[in-house]
């Protein structure tokens, strides 16, 4: 089973910034790669599938990059609205998928 | 637009049944792969089964296995999760979703309800 591990737990960042998400696969899952968001109370969201590509009506300032074992979510210029849990999910093992852990990004 | 809504949650004991629905709208549901995902309170998510867009083909998480059953219905455009023996450790918000690409094509999920919360407890 791939392990998906997601890092850091919590960001602190302050509007405007710039925030990076790691998220790293105990064995290699290809592009098979994608990033959700979760804010509280609501179902979770695709940003980011095939590794890079923005999911529809995803704004620009969220990109993804990264193959094989290591993966990164960059938000480039942090909104109030952006303030959430961010998951990534691999998906080489289709149908069976499996979670990272989460990261929570938080205002600074 | 894509709409999927779960229903069916609610309080059970211990070792009691139930069964959860999720009613798709918007799209053609019998071209699609549908999963169920589930997150506990306060914790991560986790997938639980899927079921291909014909019903031929399904696949449960291993904590589920034969207590758990994915099952849908395309004349209704309905999937449903019939759960058996439910366990403490089963309580969370039980998400209806979609898989991204049509027929069986590896892809992520992209459409998710809003969730139905099942709480085993006595």
């Amino acid at each position: 089973e791939i392990v998906m591990t997601q890092s850091p737990a919590t960001l602190s960042v302050s509007p405007g910034e710039r925030a990076t998400l790691s998220c790293r696969a105990s064995q290699s899952v290809g592009s098979n790669l994608a990033w959700y968001q979760q804010k509280p109370g609501q179902a979770p969201r695709l940003l980011i599938y095939a590794a890079s590509t923005r999911a529809a009506g995803i704004p620009a300032r969220f990109s993804g990059s990264g193959s094989g074992t290591e993966f990164t979510l960059t938000i480039s210029s942090l909104q109030s609205e952006d303030f959430a849990v961010y998951y990534c999910q691999h998906y080489n093992n289709w149908p069976l998928l499996t979670f990272g852990g989460g990261t929570k990004v938080e205002i600074k | 637009q894509v709409q999927l809504v779960e229903s069916g949650g609610g309080v059970v004991q211990p070792g009691r049944s139930l069964r959860l629905s999720c009613a798709a709208s918007g799209f053609t549901f019998s071209s699609y792969a549908m999963h169920w995902v589930r997150q506990a309170p306060g914790k991560g998510l986790e997938w639980v089964a899927v079921i291909w867009y014909d019903g031929i083909k399904k696949y449960h998480t291993d904590s589920v296995k034969g207590r758990f059953t994915i099952s849908r219905d395309n004349s209704k455009n309905t999937m449903y999760l019939q759960m058996n023996s439910l366990r403490a450790e089963d309580t969370a918000v039980y998400y209806c979703a979609r898989d991204l690409g049509r027929w069986a094509v590896t892809s992520p999920i992209d459409y998710w309800g809003q969730g139905t919360l099942v709480t085993v407890s006595s």
